[in-house]
């Protein structure tokens, strides 16, 4: 296994489109995040995935916005009726909760909103 | 809500300096690690640090958690161009819920 891969690496779209990203973790780890990240900030915490299990959603999220992980391995992040303001980096990261948690990320996936 | 500040945001270094970031959370951290991101690169792991008191050092850099677990810093010896990016701590909350980064500490070095 090679790391954690995101899907696509970059999405332009029009305001009000809905747009999915899909994040492939390493495979023994059982959690996984999602990021949202703009230009000269931290990453901010959207949502955690322990397994298949949503165990965290940051109170910030709009409601337009739905993480899913089926089967606890890949997860897909949906943004609904997309705002120029969700134009970001969106990173996801998986780590093995047993192993101290250590969270690797992925390359993320650019989001441009037109 | 727990919040998590870096200072300074931005230092600018002459390769040879010695570089220190500092972490302060308002809450009392279970754990806090430290990550490196390069310019349009991701955030890398770097350490994990879990007990009060705790230092580790890898090779320049060295790590510390407050006694209090709530404060961190990070120091550079000796900077190099390769130690270029923005350096982030994070940690869960004691209830292991939210997982906060901070803002990051942006470092420059010239040759």
């Amino acid at each position: 296994d090679t790391g954690v891969s995101q899907n696509p690496r970059h999405k332009i779209t029009k305001r009000g489109q809905n747009v999915t990203f899909r994040c492939d973790p390493i495979s023994e780890h059982n959690r996984l995040y999602w990021y949202r990240q703009t230009l000269g900030q931290g990453p901010e915490f959207l949502t955690y995935f322990q397994n298949e299990a949503q165990l965290e959603k940051s109170r910030l999220l709009s409601d337009r916005f739905s993480a899913e992980r089926p089967k606890g391995s890949f997860s897909t992040l949906e943004i609904q009726r997309t705002e120029q303001g969700d134009s970001a980096m969106y990173l996801c990261a998986s780590s093995l909760a047993l192993a101290g948690d250590t969270q690797y990320f992925g390359p993320g996936t650019r989001l441009t909103v037109l | 809500g727990q919040q998590v500040m870096q200072i300074p945001q931005y230092q600018h270094v002459q390769e040879g300096e010695d570089f220190t970031t500092y972490c302060n959370s308002s809450t009392t951290l279970s754990n806090i690690q430290w990550y490196k991101q390069r310019p349009g690169g991701h955030p890398v792991f770097l350490i994990q640090l879990v007990k009060s008191g705790e230092v580790k050092k890898q090779k320049r850099l060295t790590f510390q958690f407050g006694e209090a677990k709530k404060n961190s810093s990070l120091h550079i010896t000796a900077t190099q161009t390769t130690d270029v990016g923005t350096y982030f701590c994070a940690g869960f909350d004691n209830y292991g819920q939210n997982f906060v980064f901070g803002p990051g500490t942006r470092l420059s070095v010239l040759p």
